[in-house]
């Protein structure tokens, strides 16, 4: 069975700086890597994912992760945060060919501080 | 487009007794989910449908039981709720392959007291 590994439960962090919330996972076999975001009081949302290609994904408003193999990590960063970004972070991982169902991380609380 | 809704929103509850959280999608997935949350506890399974007609245990299942009414709706039960349930409660939905985004309602707070 797959597991996820979010090593900071909390990262504090300065608007504008950047920030890097790790995750790692492991398997014996191919995996599909997901970064989902939890705003206050909402429910999840995809981030950003990565299923096959460039091991550098992007989302929208500016993070990115970069899938590597020999680590078995997904790390996800942005360059310069925002006081919006302060959110939950959580890290999740499916297996190619197996259980649809994702294994989710414990989640990384970013908190954005001016 | 609604996406996931759940109702309620909040509830609070007295040990002993019951309700039933109710979850609906629009996006004709096959797959739904039930997880509950709870501080550094991340995200848990407690049931999950892969079609309609079916549902199975998650992590965990131990007092609440399910119902996939049809391919849009989802319910959770707590039969006799206890303070350990005390949690918010997410559904989720998919179209039910490994690759697929899972898309989550908005929550449910439960507080049992």
């Amino acid at each position: 069975a797959q597991s996820v590994t979010q090593l900071d439960s909390q990262v504090p962090v300065f608007e504008e700086a950047p920030v890097e919330l790790r995750c790692n996972y492991s398997s014996s076999v191919s995996v599909y890597l997901f970064w989902y975001v939890q705003y206050p009081n909402q429910g999840l949302q995809l981030l950003l994912k990565y299923l096959s290609g460039s091991t550098l994904v992007e989302s929208i408003n500016g993070f990115e992760a970069e899938f590597n193999k020999s680590q078995t990590s997904f790390h996800l960063r942005k360059p310069s945060v925002h006081i919006s970004d302060t959110a939950e972070y959580f890290c999740a991982v499916s297996v190619s060919g197996g259980s649809y169902i994702p294994t989710f991380g414990r989640g990384t609380s970013l908190i954005v501080h001016p | 487009n609604a996406g996931v809704t759940q109702t309620p929103k909040f509830q609070v509850l007295k040990t002993g007794q019951s309700m039933t959280l109710q979850c609906a999608q629009d996006m004709n997935h096959n797959s739904m989910y039930w997880y509950r949350q709870d501080p550094g506890m991340g995200l848990r399974l407690i049931y999950y449908s892969a079609s309609e007609g079916t549902t199975d245990k998650g992590e965990v299942p131990n007092g609440y039981n399910v119902s996939r009414l049809n391919k849009r709706e989802f319910s959770l039960r707590l039969e006799s709720a206890a303070p350990s349930q005390t949690s918010v409660y997410f559904c989720a939905s998919s179209d039910g392959t490994s690759k697929e985004t899972q898309y989550f309602g908005p929550g449910t707070r439960l507080l049992v007291l």
